[in-house]
């Protein structure tokens, strides 16, 4: 079956980092996916890895790896309006053909 | 990013009347699209796949005859929810995805209330 776990909710500090993690266990893998969604918006788009390692983009980074069925989100020098749901993603093949398959979200909040 | 545009945002509407929804990828391509539906504090759950040209692939559980999908270019699709009941409000959200980058981005919403 498909099964895309991480946390519920998670809170830190403005200036801090923050790791939120993501394990997944679905029939074959094209990549994984993190999006950002800010309450009553739609998703956008933060990071995709497809191979094992860690992918920097700004204040952003997520690594994978792939033999653990394991990714994490990392946000540095948080800021107020990161306080959003966080979403992992995996393609998996569902069905009979690829898909995007979202986890829960997780919903973050940054105090001052 | 790749830009996707979903029209209306909100739509209030009476009981047993149909809606429709466009989403248009206007930076891009999109032979596949995909139609998504979220319920508050809840994740996205994919809906139906929609393919240029072809008839669109539904995910379990949801009914074709009620969500009306067509992809009549590469570059638009609609949703269209016949009979709606109040079952039926939702956030609908329409994604397409780059053949190049293979990454879906997502348009801004539809709010769905039915009365």
């Amino acid at each position: 079956g498909q099964n895309i776990d991480q946390p519920t909710e998670m809170t830190a500090t403005e200036g801090a980092i923050v790791q939120i993690n993501c394990t997944y266990q679905t029939s074959g893998f094209n990549g994984l996916f993190w999006y950002q969604q800010h309450a009553g918006e739609a998703p956008t788009f933060l990071s995709y890895n497809v191979l094992d390692g860690l992918e920097e983009k700004g204040r952003f980074s997520s690594f994978l790896s792939r033999s653990k069925g394991y990714s994490y989100l990392l946000l540095k020098e948080l800021q107020m309006k990161d306080s959003a749901s966080y979403l992992c993603a995996v393609r998996g093949f569902s069905g009979g053909y690829n898909k995007l398959i979202f986890g829960a979200g997780t919903r973050l909040a940054v105090h001052p | 990013g790749a830009v996707v545009s979903q029209h209306p945002s909100w739509v209030i509407c009476k009981s047993g009347t149909s809606v429709k929804i466009e989403c248009r990828s206007l930076d891009f391509q999109a032979t596949t699209m995909f139609w998504y539906r979220q319920f508050p504090k809840q994740s996205l759950m994919l809906m139906a796949t929609s393919n240029e040209g072809s008839k669109a692939t539904y995910e379990q559980g949801v009914e074709k005859d009620k969500f009306l999908i067509n992809h009549a270019s590469l570059t638009l699709s609609t949703l269209t929810v016949t009979s709606a009941h109040p079952e039926d409000s939702s956030f609908y959200i329409c994604s397409a995805r780059t053949q190049a980058k293979n990454i879906q981005y997502f348009g801004a919403g539809t709010r769905l209330s039915v009365l």
